[in-house]
């Protein structure tokens, strides 16, 4: 069973510049959900993805928007980068959406830094 | 006032120690809970997934929940120098789509 995988897992952007981060969710999840993490803090949730539908969001401004393909992978795009984007982009796979119980794996992330 | 407040720590403990790891928060609703364990460099790992108040145990770990407290705990028996990484709680409503996260407690354990 191949689990959460992240890429690129690295990068390094500028502000203004645009950004998209990749997740492919372990075999068999049609739900994607995309967490941002700032250093010392807890996951942040962005939004989420079940059947190429977005199916909630947090409290995240238009320029972060995303895609759910139909083989479940999934893209984070963002717009217009700021400084305060900086952090660890984490994507988390499931089989449904969280409110069918069903767990979340999570992959190791994206460090995005922003110069 | 953030709806999940957690100690950052950090916390350093003998090995063999059991250790004790808390989470309060404001929302009742609020009513699955779970603890995901953190490495360095690494995604967070499911460890427990509680519903409502109670305790379930899990081998070495045992996680409480008091809804009439709103508070939830994660206690480790017999630590092992293993179980260093930052230990996160979280929560969600029964509806909700969403997970509200602590902000972790960086756990060291000394061999």
């Amino acid at each position: 069973e191949t689990g959460v995988t992240q890429s690129p897992t690295h990068l390094i952007k500028t502000r203004g510049q645009q950004v998209t981060l990749r997740c492919s969710s372990q075999s068999g999840h049609n739900t994607v959900s995309w967490y941002q993490q700032a250093l010392g803090q807890g996951p942040q949730f962005i939004f989420q993805y079940y059947r190429e539908e977005e199916n909630g969001r947090g409290n995240f401004p238009p320029r972060f928007s995303g895609l759910q393909f139909p083989n479940y992978s999934s893209e984070l795009n963002v717009n217009a980068l700021e400084l305060d984007d900086s952090a660890l982009y984490l994507c988390a796979s499931s089989d449904g959406p969280l409110y069918s119980n069903q767990p979340q794996h999570f992959g190791d992330g994206t460090r995005l830094s922003i110069l | 006032q953030k709806e999940v407040e957690q100690d950052p720590g950090p916390l350093s403990v003998p090995e063999g120690a059991i250790v004790s790891l808390n989470c309060t928060y404001s929302n009742s609703a609020f009513q699955y809970f779970m603890w995901y364990r953190q490495y360095s460099r690494k995604g967070p790992e499911l460890l427990m997934y509680t519903y409502s108040s109670g305790n379930k145990e899990d081998g070495r770990f045992t996680a409480q929940v008091d809804k009439s407290s709103k508070y939830i705990s994660l206690f480790i028996r017999d630590s092992q120098p293993s179980d260093s990484a930052t230990y996160l709680c979280a929560m969600r409503r029964p509806t909700g789509n969403q997970f509200y996260f602590g902000t972790g407690t960086s756990l060291t354990v000394i061999p």
